[in-house]
């Protein structure tokens, strides 16, 4: 089955520690995103990627950091710069630059404490 | 700046009547697109429709259809006959640029029997 996968479900962490989030897909797709989603709120954009090795800002990319080594995976770190970490991640793919494809894997919760 | 504006936080009918998800977009490009995507309480987003600025006709996708009024700047979705297991967020999205995606804080829909 082709789908995005993104472990694990729920994430802990202390205050002050890095953690890396992660998201693999098999769907061939070129295009990884990694959005962030608050309680209440719409998802925003935190890093793209269009093609491996190469990756772009979004609009709140500040305390985070991502890498595209392979087509297939899009890790995105949460550094202990970045300032209220505490919710829903949320990674997506789509096929080369047409955003209306963009599918969604289930999500990571990170609680930081 | 683009911006999406969903002003329903809750939305509520009853089984097996149709229901209006109102969104209302602002940009200044003349080439956009505009979705509609549903999350479940497990937290995935689901795609259900998308529609182009330059389509002639409102897209459907079986109970899904959008309200397309190009002059007002919105994009409602309709969606028929309402199940139960439409219970769920609702979030209204317009692709910004090349590749990002642009969502309303959106509209909580609950079906009731």
């Amino acid at each position: 089955d082709g789908g995005i996968t993104q472990s694990p479900k729920y994430l802990f962490r202390k205050e002050g520690q890095n953690v890396t989030l992660s998201c693999e897909q098999n769907l061939n797709h070129d295009a990884m995103y990694w959005y962030r989603q608050d309680p209440g709120q719409g998802l925003r954009l935190i890093y793209y990627s269009q093609i491996v090795n190469d990756f772009q800002k979004g609009d709140i990319a500040e305390g985070y950091s991502v890498s595209r080594e392979k087509k297939e995976s899009f890790p995105l770190t949460v550094t202990s710069a970045q300032k209220n970490p505490t919710a829903f991640y949320l990674c997506a793919s789509s096929i080369g630059g047409n955003a209306y494809e963009q599918y969604f894997g289930p999500g990571t919760r990170l609680t930081v404490t | 700046a683009q911006k999406i504006t969903q002003t329903q936080p809750g939305m509520f009918v009853q089984e097996k009547e149709a229901v209006t998800l109102d969104c209302t977009y602002d940009t200044s490009d003349p080439s956009y697109g505009l979705f509609w995507y549903k999350q479940p309480s497990s937290g995935e987003m689901i795609f259900l429709i998308y529609q182009g600025s330059y389509d002639q006709q409102n897209a459907t996708e079986g109970r899904y259809s959008l309200n397309f009024q190009k002059a007002r700047k919105s994009a409602n979705l309709v969606i028929s006959a309402s199940q139960l297991g439409d219970s769920a967020m609702y979030f209204c999205a317009m692709f910004q640029g090349f590749q990002k995606l642009v969502f309303g804080t959106g509209t909580r829909l609950l079906v009731s029997p």
